[in-house]
């Protein structure tokens, strides 16, 4: 069965400081990778894909399929940052599978 | 992209009762979701909404309680019906135009049951 696991629900981390949001995924095949941001009473938007293989707002994530993992980094974590960040897996068109999230707090 | 709206964005209901939310998507897409995310929790699948024919619902969830239309490509409805208040919920709508294309969620639907 497809999972995905998020291990800290909550991560607290200075500004300025790198970053790192886990991401570990349970999938036979070759599944596509996202990453969700929530910010405070806003909808839930799309960070990025591991295919698009880009950074937005000075994130990057690398699928690492070894490992199974879609870790979310970012060197220098900034206040604007903070949100609840989703980790999802789509299984070749069957349908998405969401991680229980983790809540990322940037203090100042 | 796609915009995504949903109404009613909250309701207070009685248990017992039902309420009909409403997904309109302001272009076409394929392929339309229901979600549920309880308080604290991540979003779960409820059902893919099929245009013009049966839902398609994931294992714990029954068309006698949730049950979905999908008259056109761009609008669904999600009904919870004889509520209690462990429905309690916030409910997503959300809609991509690929089978493998990323998700576009509407603002939720933040539901209350007494």
């Amino acid at each position: 069965a497809q999972r995905v696991t998020q291990p800290e629900k909550l991560l607290s981390v200075f500004k300025g400081a790198p970053v790192e949001l886990k991401c570990n995924y349970s999938y036979s095949g070759s599944p596509e990778l996202f990453w969700y941001v929530q910010y405070s009473r806003q909808r839930l938007q799309l960070l990025l894909r591991h295919i698009s293989r880009e950074s937005i707002k000075g994130f990057t994530a690398d699928l690492n399929k070894g490992e199974t993992s879609f870790h979310l980094k970012k060197p220098f974590a900034q206040e604007e940052d903070s949100a609840m960040y989703y980790c999802a897996l789509n299984n070749y068109g069957q349908n998405f599978v969401f991680g229980p999230g983790t809540r990322l707090s940037v203090l100042p | 992209s796609a915009v995504i709206s949903q109404k009613p964005s909250r309701d207070i209901c009685q248990r017992g009762t039902s309420l009909t939310i409403q997904c309109q998507v302001d272009s076409q897409v394929t392929m339309m979701f229901w979600y549920r995310q309880q308080p604290g929790q991540s979003l779960t699948l409820i059902a893919t909404a099929n245009q013009g024919s049966e839902a398609t619902y994931e294992s714990g969830f029954v068309i006698d309680k949730f049950p979905i239309s999908r008259p056109n490509l761009t609008f669904s409805t999600l009904t919870v019906s004889n509520m209690s208040p462990e429905d309690s919920s916030i409910y997503l709508c959300s809609g991509s135009a690929q089978v493998r294309n990323e998700q576009f969620f509407g603002p939720g639907t933040r539901l209350t049951v007494l």
